[in-house]
């Protein structure tokens, strides 16, 4: 069966810090892999996806980049964190477009 | 514009009673239709899913959803909830031609009444 990892569960990071927050899919293959933002109290905003390694399409022009090193790797970065970048980031994969499937999230609070 | 309306930001509902969610969604392709629910701090179960076929679906957890293309709707129905449905619950389109990529609803968030 598959699974979704999403480490770490939580995160407080000052202004201005880097960020890095892995996602990895394990029981299938050439998944396309989703990153969401969920501010405190709203929906699901969608930042980036990927159908393939090395393959990122950005929804949201922002400081956060995403990059997908191996097929079922997928990682969120950012070289300067604002106040803003606050909120629940969760990962999901899914394949040929029959539902997405949602990790556990991280909690990120930047002071 | 492809949307998806969730009319009902909170909704509160005594336990034992039935319910209903509502969905409203604007798509221009044969959509495909999801449930999710979200507890607190959690990411997104998926509860159902419609793609063709049957226009009722059921799902997880005694949830079951009806597709009206007429209406544009994906309503979400149990005849009787628990405590633990205490959650927040999103609705989401997606299609084909649309790389898979899915709009969401805002949520509908459920209390539950002792």
């Amino acid at each position: 069966s598959q699974t979704i990892h999403q480490w770490p569960a939580t995160l407080v990071q000052p202004v201005g810090s880097p960020l890095s927050l892995e996602c990895t899919v394990e029981g299938t293959s050439n998944p396309n892999l989703y990153w969401y933002r969920q501010a405190a109290g709203r929906g699901l905003q969608l930042l980036f996806y990927s159908v393939g390694i090395g393959q990122i399409s950005s929804e949201v022009p922002q400081n956060l980049s995403a990059s997908r090193p191996q097929d079922r790797q997928f990682i969120l970065s950012s070289k300067k964190l604002l106040l803003s970048d606050s909120g629940f980031y969760l990962c999901a994969w899914s394949v040929l477009g029959r539902a997405q499937f949602f990790g556990p999230g991280t909690r990120l609070t930047v002071l | 514009a492809q949307s998806v309306t969730q009319p009902d930001i909170h909704i509160t509902v005594s336990e034992g009673a039935s319910l209903e969610l509502r969905c409203n969604y604007s798509y221009g392709a044969t959509p495909y239709l999801f449930w999710y629910v979200q507890s607190p701090g959690q990411g997104l179960q998926l509860l159902l899913k419609y793609f063709s076929g049957d226009t009722l679906v059921q799902g997880i957890k005694g949830f079951e959803a009806e597709f009206k293309r007429s209406q544009s709707s994906f309503n979400l129905r149990k005849p009787s909830v628990h405590w633990s449905d205490a959650a927040e619950y999103f609705c989401a389109v997606g299609a084909l031609r649309s790389n898979y990529q899915l709009i969401w609803g805002a949520g509908t968030k459920l209390i539950i009444k002792p």
